[in-house]
C-alpha cells in the first residue's frame, strides 16, 4: 500500500543546532506539505511544494527550509533550532487525482531544549 | 489569518448520543473537508463536500455546507467511544491550489 512516512518520530535537540526531518511518500503525489501543530493554533502550514524543484513558503516559514529534488521526498530543515520550534510536525501529500484530499504522515515530535 | 474557526473547542457526550461540530471559514472555497485525528496520530480524511453541495452523508457522518454563511457542520450520529478524537475542518481557497487551510479543531470525548 502507498504511504507517507516521517523520521525521526521523536527527537530532542539543543538550541542552535540544525535539524532535518525527513518525509517520504510512495503515493507519487505532486503536492507535498509540512505543517506544525501547536495547542491553541491548530495546524499551520510551514512550506509546500507542487513538484520537483518547486518550493513555497507557508504562513510560518521563518527558520525553516525545504528542498524537493525528487517526487517522493520533502525534507524539512530547521537551520538553527529555537525553543519556539518545539512542536509536532506533520508531512502530507496530495494531488488532483486524489481530489486534493491530503494524506498525512504520523508526525514528528521535536523538542528543542 | 485565513485560518477557520471551529466550535465548540471541546465536546463531551455519552455513547449513543449525536455530536455536532461547527466550522466557520473566511474565504471563498472550492471544497471543504473534515479530518479526524486520534491522540498522537496523524490526521485522516473523513469526508469532502464541494462548494455546490449542501449536504453529504458517509455512514454515521453527515456534513452540511452553507456558503452564504461561510459555515459547515459535521454531525456524528449514534456516537461510539471509538469516535473519541479531534476533528478538523479544512478548505481550499477558490484558487484550489492544493493547499489546505485548517480550523483549530474540536476535541470530542465519547464516554462509554
Amino acid at each position: 500500500d502507498a504511504e507517507i512516512t516521517q523520521s525521526p518520530r521523536h527527537k530532542i535537540t539543543e538550541t542552535g543546532r540544525q535539524v532535518t526531518l525527513a518525509c517520504h511518500q510512495t503515493w507519487n503525489h505532486n503536492n507535498m506539505f509540512w505543517y506544525r501543530q501547536d495547542l491553541g493554533h491548530g495546524l499551520r502550514l510551514i512550506h509546500y511544494s507542487y513538484g520537483v524543484q518547486d518550493t513555497n513558503k507557508g504562513e510560518v516559514s521563518d527558520g525553516y527550509s525545504v528542498s524537493r529534488s525528487n517526487t517522493e521526498d520533502l525534507p524539512l530543515t530547521l537551520e538553527s533550532a529555537a525553543s519556539s520550534q518545539t512542536s509536532v510536525y506533520f508531512c502530507a501529500s496530495s494531488d488532483r487525482a486524489s481530489g486534493n484530499t491530503i494524506y498525512f504522515g504520523e508526525g514528528s515530535w521535536l523538542t528543542v531544549v | 489569518s485565513q485560518q477557520g474557526e471551529e466550535d465548540p473547542q471541546a465536546l463531551s457526550i455519552q455513547e449513543g448520543e449525536n455530536a455536532t461540530m461547527n466550522c466557520s471559514y473566511k474565504t471563498s472555497i472550492n471544497n471543504l473537508q473534515w479530518y479526524r485525528q486520534n491522540s498522537g496520530r496523524g490526521l485522516v480524511h473523513l469526508i469532502l463536500i464541494r462548494s455546490n453541495e449542501r449536504e453529504k452523508h458517509s455512514g454515521r457522518l453527515r456534513v452540511t455546507l452553507d456558503t452564504s454563511k461561510k459555515s459547515s457542520s459535521l454531525l456524528i450520529t449514534a456516537s461510539r467511544a471509538a469516535d473519541t478524537a479531534s476533528y478538523f475542518c479544512a478548505y481550499h481557497g477558490s484558487s484550489n491550489t492544493g493547499k489546505l487551510i485548517f480550523g483549530q479543531g474540536t476535541t470530542l470525548q465519547v464516554k462509554p
